[in-house]
């Protein structure tokens, strides 16, 4: 069975950081491609970041909104994906989900249950 | 950035009748592989989303047959022949042609 467990949110003030992890299972995670995605009552769902696997060098990729500011990362000895989010403002406030795939590549066919955010003073 | 756009932003439905969303992308959704990037989830009320649908019309693993995807271009739809009660939540449309991916802004489906 595929499971992805989100850990890592919290309270956190502007310009803070936080690193989230997802710890993955039941699946081969060093050929997944794998993402994150946030949803907020405001905005709804927003892709954050998108890490290729090591077969395809690895590469990441982020939208705008948070590229300089947050890094994907993966250990696939530890079947562990990171989001380090670094700079953080109060409209990075949003549940985290941790996802394999995302594109046309690798479907985005599971989610993670999800951890929360908030950014405030 | 792509725009999906979901109509009607909430349902109400009494059991065992049928249901049917709308989405309409932006863009055409088609690649030069053939395939066109639109799938659905389904987020239960408490619960992460999960897969409905994936690439239009295909079903994911333990999809019910009560749900149906059709469409093609920038028109799309989800269909529920018989909704149930498990089936509340809210319903999203997802484009994944083009980085960013994104989403359209929900369906909420109640049971009358």
């Amino acid at each position: 069975e595929v499971q992805l467990v989100e850990s890592g949110g919290g309270l956190v003030t502007p310009g803070g950081s936080l690193r989230l992890s997802c710890a993955a299972s039941g699946f081969n995670f060093a050929d997944t491609w794998m993402s994150w995605v946030r949803q907020t009552p405001g905005k709804g769902f927003e892709w954050v970041a998108r890490i290729k696997s090591k077969a395809y060098g690895g590469t990441t990729e982020y939208p705008a909104p948070v590229r300089g500011r947050f890094t994907i990362s993966r250990d696939d000895s530890k079947n562990t994906l990171s989001l380090q989010m670094n700079s953080l403002k109060t409209e990075d406030t949003a549940v985290y989900y941790c996802t394999i795939g995302i594109g046309r590549e690798q479907s985005l066919d599971h989610w993670g249950q999800g951890t929360l955010v908030a950014v405030s003073s | 950035d792509i725009v999906m756009t979901q109509t009607p932003l909430s349902l109400s439905v009494t059991p065992g009748q049928p249901a049917s969303i709308s989405c309409k992308s932006s863009e055409n959704l088609l690649y030069s592989d053939g395939k066109t990037y639109l799938s659905w989830h389904l987020q239960k009320p408490g619960q992460s989303p999960q897969l409905l649908v994936y690439e239009v019309s295909n079903r994911f693993s333990g999809v019910p047959d009560r749900f149906r995807g059709s469409g093609s271009g920038t028109d799309f739809t989800l269909k529920i022949s018989r909704v149930e009660a498990e089936d509340v939540g809210v319903y999203y449309c997802m484009q994944s042609l083009h980085l960013p991916p994104t989403f359209g802004q929900g369906t909420k489906v109640e049971i009358k």
